[in-house]
């Protein structure tokens, strides 16, 4: 089992509507959990970190945090072409700084 | 202010060749990862430094990859008689807290 898993895609939806990404991790432990946009050629760019069980909402991001399913999830509202691109979610495990990303979910939103 | 930097952003070598990577964090930050990114997947942990401490080496895939890093400052990671395998995107990132800030990582083709 891999310690951190996204579905890699694509995730395909249309212009205005919500997306909806999701992740799980094995590692119960797991103190902090992130998001970050990957375009194509570029580097990760984080959009949001949540560490307490329950909704974070910035702008159209909320990630989600379920602790007892070890599960979080990144939700985009009224989603944007310029949103198309890979999501990676992290988690940093108990007693260390280092990160374990997912393979990402590629993202596409059509005009 | 100036961001991560890394040098090479492209190397081209041969296989059996050692290569070095270099990683210029942002000042003040005490912490510097190293990450491996393979064509069309997420980014797999190779080392973490963190101030004086021992770095996490947990993540390097074999004795041919080191990395050292100078106090609070520049990184190198060395690849020892390299292998097509070792083809992929190196990105390094630096933090003082919970945000990792990546650098535009450097493309090493092994030919």
């Amino acid at each position: 089992q891999k310690e951190v898993e996204q579905n890699s895609g694509p995730l395909s939806v249309p212009e205005g509507a919500i997306a909806s990404l999701n992740c799980t991790y094995s590692d119960r432990g797991s103190q902090s959990f992130f998001w970050y946009r990957q375009y194509s050629g570029k580097s990760p760019e984080l959009i949001m970190f949540i560490y307490s069980n329950g909704d974070k909402e910035d702008g159209r991001f909320t990630a989600q945090l379920n602790k007892a399913s070890q599960y979080v999830s990144l939700l985009i509202r009224d989603s944007q072409p310029s949103d198309s691109a890979t999501y990676l979610c992290a988690v940093r495990g108990s007693n260390t700084g280092k990160l374990i990303f997912g393979q990402g979910t590629t993202l596409q939103v059509k005009p | 202010g100036a961001g991560v930097s890394q040098s090479p952003s492209n190397k081209v070598t041969e296989k059996g060749k050692d290569v070095e990577l270099r990683c210029d964090p942002i000042s003040g930050h005490t912490a510097l990862y190293w990450y491996r990114q393979r064509l069309g997947q997420g980014l797999e942990f190779l080392i973490y430094f963190q101030g004086n401490s021992a770095p996490d080496k947990s993540g390097l895939p074999s004795d041919r990859f080191s990395a050292e890093r100078t106090g609070e400052s520049v990184s190198t990671l060395t690849i020892q008689r390299t292998q097509q395998e070792d083809s992929a995107v190196y990105l390094c990132a630096s933090s003082e807290s919970y945000e990792q800030y990546f650098g535009p990582g450097t493309r090493l083709t092994v030919t």
